[in-house]
């Protein structure tokens, strides 16, 4: 079963405006980590937040966490038209050895 | 850069067939994971291994698939016999150790069951 839910499922956006994902989960985690995946192709490791961490950056991402309310952000800053993909949400549980997807959101950036 | 090697990409095969996926990981990435992941879902993890032994299993339809990887380095995934409910994404994704770094994933293999 899925841990973690993204939303929103799909959204639309135009090229250079900011995008933003959400991703909620159930319980107690190790680090939360965030996934891109283009149509019919592996999914791409975009960034790992850990548990005693609250934002993080790389590149046009800011990723954040707030554990009391188990919950990430990521943030996509002025879209490209190859940002359009699913991203993920994936989270590592306390005590577990692997990783938990979520249901994915999809992004459509229009040129 | 380093990839994950997964073949091959595409695999059309009868239901009561048997069909089997390979994987490469990176080398020097001790955990290898295979998920399957259905059209507009989320990856969902069906075997787990550290080095050639097994981690996790309890996800995987014992009774017709199985998973191997001999001398911890390439693995094998099976089904056998392949029902239409199997068409998926099989994914293959290795790590240095467990969840505590990114995975790196193959680009997948794309099964159809007719």
């Amino acid at each position: 079963s899925q841990q973690g839910e993204e939303d929103p499922q799909a959204l639309s956006i135009q090229e250079g405006e900011n995008a933003t994902m959400n991703c909620s989960y159930k319980t107690s985690i190790n680090n939360l980590q965030w996934y891109r995946q283009n149509s019919g192709r592996g999914l791409v490791h975009l960034i790992l937040i850990r548990s005693n961490e609250r934002e993080k950056h790389s590149g046009r991402l800011r990723v954040t966490l707030d554990t009391s309310k188990k919950s990430s952000s990521l943030l996509i800053t002025a879209s490209r038209a190859a940002d359009t993909a699913s991203y993920f949400c994936a989270t590592a549980l306390t005590g577990a050895n692997n990783l938990f997807f979520g249901t994915g959101t999809r992004l459509t950036v229009i040129p | 850069e380093a990839e994950v090697a997964q073949s091959p990409r595409y695999k059309i095969t009868e239901k009561s067939q048997a069909v089997a996926f390979w994987c490469d990981p990176i080398s020097g990435h001790a955990t290898l994971y295979w998920y399957r992941q259905i059209l507009g879902q989320g990856p969902e993890l069906l075997v787990q291994f550290q080095d050639e032994s097994v981690v996790d299993d309890s996800q995987l339809p014992k009774d017709r698939f199985s998973a191997e990887r001999l001398k911890g380095v390439d693995s094998t995934l099976k089904i056998q016999p392949a029902e239409l409910g199997d068409s998926a994404m099989y994914l293959c994704a290795s790590s240095l150790d467990r969840a505590s770094y990114g995975y790196t994933f193959g680009s997948g293999t794309r099964l159809t069951v007719v």
